[in-house]
């Protein structure tokens, strides 16, 4: 079946420094694929998101890339914040949406 | 805040029992999703509903259900609940009919069966 693999499971990064999460998807009808960050206690947020047609998306210190022939994105932060500490889901979606299983990022001050 | 209002924030009820969750979308979203978060399986899409109709279904329950009201609210009903339902339940609204844009998460329902 469709799933979305996610790499890696935690990832702990010196302030300053980038950081990069990377997935894969198993549908190529998968079109949509945003990204969520989830901070403790709190439900996943929207950060950044690209569709199939756009091979790399920038907002601020945040950049996707997709490789839709790999069927593999790629979430790229950098000049990281100790307040960009959470989990981070990926997600493929086309008429059904699938997440990674995320990935807990510590940015150390 | 996302906009999007979830009630009740924490519920605890005996295995076998039912319950309602509730959410109000953000105004003038008209789509509305249900998921369900556990530690083993992570975020799992349940259903989604468009202007009142389902418009796309996931690895939802037969003991599961939903619907969304006139007033675009939805509610997710869980029946004859088990240990295994206990989870953070997020409901979710977005502008589109389609499962493809962008969705905007509320702050979640975190249920206990004991």
């Amino acid at each position: 079946g469709e799933n979305v693999e996610q790499h890696p499971s935690t990832l702990s990064v010196q302030e300053g420094d980038s950081a990069v999460i990377k997935c894969t998807y198993s549908d190529s009808a998968s079109n949509y694929f945003p990204w969520y960050k989830q901070e403790l206690g709190k439900g996943p947020q929207l950060i950044i998101d690209i569709r199939s047609n756009v091979g790399e998306k920038k907002d601020q210190r945040i950049a996707v890339t997709l490789n839709k022939t790999a069927k593999h994105f790629s979430l790229h932060i950098t000049e990281t914040q100790p307040e960009d500490s959470a989990v981070y889901f990926c997600a493929a979606i086309y008429d059904k949406v699938i997440f990674g299983p995320g990935t807990s990022l510590s940015v150390i001050p | 805040d996302s906009g999007v209002t979830q009630t009740p924030k924490h519920l605890i009820t005996a295995t076998g029992q039912r319950v309602t969750l509730r959410c109000s979308p953000r105004s003038g979203d008209l789509s509305v999703y249900w998921y369900q978060q556990s530690l083993d399986q992570g975020l799992q899409f349940l259903i989604q509903y468009y202007n009142g109709e389902e418009r796309a279904k996931g690895n939802i329950l037969e003991r599961f259900s939903a619907q969304q009201f006139p007033d675009l609210h939805s509610e997710l009903n869980l029946s004859s609940l088990e240990l295994g339902d206990s989870a953070l339940y997020f409901c979710a609204s977005s502008v589109g009919g389609g499962v493809n844009t962008e969705a905007f998460f509320g702050q979640g329902t975190r249920l206990t069966v004991v």
